[in-house]
């Protein structure tokens, strides 16, 4: 069964310090891997899109790494502003029709 | 340029009763899709459309009815509202059904069924 499961479900850190958030897919045939924010009440946005041979993309403080082979997947936030504060949820697309498969998510909080 | 647009934001249904979620786009993608986000889940596929007058069924389709006249509006239906389908509401959209498409998402639909 396709699976995306992320870790850990929250997460609290303060204004300024770094975190990485974690997602492992068990979904094939692989296409690719995406990583979206959604602030409360808002539609997810996306951050980043990975293929299978990308190992890294950087988005501004966010940078998504990509390890094919373990099937893992991580979210580095790079100083951490009160805007983080969000839930990131991690989306790995299945097949030739690049249906969507959603991870629940990572609710991170960031505190002044 | 608006992006993906939904209406309403909040609706509250009795049960039984029906009443159509409004999603349009002005970015004319082809392909537009449904989702519903309940807690402790990632979303979940309703319905989707790879283009005008063309639709299928996703994940968890029952009870909602959809079409595609246009290009831009892709309206979701619930026949007669349940309680389960409380729920927030999203609709996508993308350039294509292909890879590495960027999907784009409207703001919810917030649902309350009583």
């Amino acid at each position: 069964k396709n699976q995306v499961e992320q870790s850990p479900q929250s997460l609290i850190i303060l204004e300024g310090k770094n975190c990485t958030l974690q997602c492992n897919y068990t979904v094939s045939p692989f296409s690719n891997l995406r990583w979206y924010k959604q602030d409360t009440g808002r539609g997810p946005v996306s951050l980043t899109i990975m293929t299978f041979s990308e190992n890294t993309k950087s988005n501004g403080r966010y940078t998504a790494t990509l390890d094919a082979d373990t099937k893992q997947s991580s979210l580095h936030i790079t100083a951490s502003q009160l805007s983080d504060s969000a839930s990131y949820i991690c989306v790995v697309s299945a097949g030739w029709t690049d249906k969507l498969i959603f991870g629940t998510g990572t609710r991170l909080q960031v505190f002044p | 340029n608006a992006g993906v647009t939904q209406t309403p934001k909040f609706q509250v249904l009795k049960t039984g009763q029906s009443m159509t979620l409004q999603c349009a786009q002005d970015m004319n993608h082809e392909y537009m899709s449904w989702y519903r986000q309940d807690p402790g889940m990632g979303l979940r596929l309703i319905h989707y459309s790879v283009g005008a007058g063309i639709t299928d069924q996703g994940e968890v389709p029952n009870g909602y009815n959809v079409s595609r006249s246009t290009t831009e509006d892709f309206p979701l239906r619930l026949l007669s509202a349940a309680p389960s389908q409380t729920s927030v509401y999203f609709c996508a959209s993308s350039y294509s059904d292909g890879m590495n498409t960027e999907a784009f998402f409207g703001q919810g639909t917030r649902l309350t069924v009583v």
